[in-house]
């Protein structure tokens, strides 16, 4: 059974720092791998997608990388802003397009002014 | 487009009654998913539409649960009867017909639901 972990539950930073979060899956058998951001009271909006046969994707100040044989990902976030302040989600889909995605448990990010 | 719609955003409700939750999906995409989040558990998928089917009801927690796609604009979760323990944000989401591994899922504001 897929497991998605994600270290650190909680992660307080000062304006401007850069800052990587991490997500680790059990079964590397995935068909992609997403990267969310929840505020809030708010629904969850997709930052990156990493197909499986892809080793990063790159947004902005957002950078995601995928290993699969580790089991691993990691999102970095150059030059954070308050604005970054939320909750980051990763998510593993599995062996195939069934769109059925199994999350861990997230990351919140506080960045301080 | 607007987004995926749920409805309503809140509900109160007391235990023992019927609770339904609704979700108009965006246009055009034809796979729906239902998801519930709570502290303790996380976000967990309920079950999960394609072109209305009912393809994977495996998340459902009980029988007191049900969930129907009459059409490809609309979809409704229903538990009956509510208990406490279900008190959770429910989310929608649906995912669009390209197929691709790069199809990403687009989510609703959820519904934040109350059992006393």
């Amino acid at each position: 059974k897929q497991e998605v972990t994600q270290i650190p539950a909680a992660l307080s930073v000062p304006e401007g720092e850069n800052l990587v979060l991490n997500c680790s899956f059990t079964d590397s058998a995935i068909y992609n791998l997403q990267w969310f951001r929840q505020d809030p009271g708010k629904g969850l909006t997709s930052l990156l997608l990493i197909q499986s046969s892809q080793r990063e994707q790159t947004s902005g100040r957002l950078n995601a990388s995928l290993d699969k044989s580790s089991g691993r990902s990691t999102l970095y976030i150059a030059a954070s802003q308050p604005g970054d302040s939320a909750t980051y989600l990763c998510a593993v889909e599995g062996r195939s397009n069934t769109g059925k995605l199994i999350f861990g448990q997230g990351t919140t990010l506080q960045v301080k002014p | 487009d607007a987004g995926v719609i749920q409805s309503p955003r809140h509900e109160v409700t007391e235990m023992g009654q019927e609770v339904t939750l609704r979700c108009k999906p965006i246009s055009g995409h034809n796979s729906l998913f239902w998801y519930r989040q709570t502290m303790m558990r996380g976000l967990e998928l309920l079950i999960y539409f394609n072109n209305n089917v009912p393809i994977d009801d495996s998340g459902m927690p009980e029988d007191r649960f049900s969930a129907k796609m009459p059409n490809a604009s609309f979809s409704t979760l229903k538990i009956q009867p509510s208990e406490p323990r279900d008190s959770a944000v429910y989310f929608c989401a649906s995912r669009g017909t390209s197929g691709s591994p790069g199809e990403t899922q687009y989510f609703g504001p959820g519904t934040r639901l109350l059992v006393l």
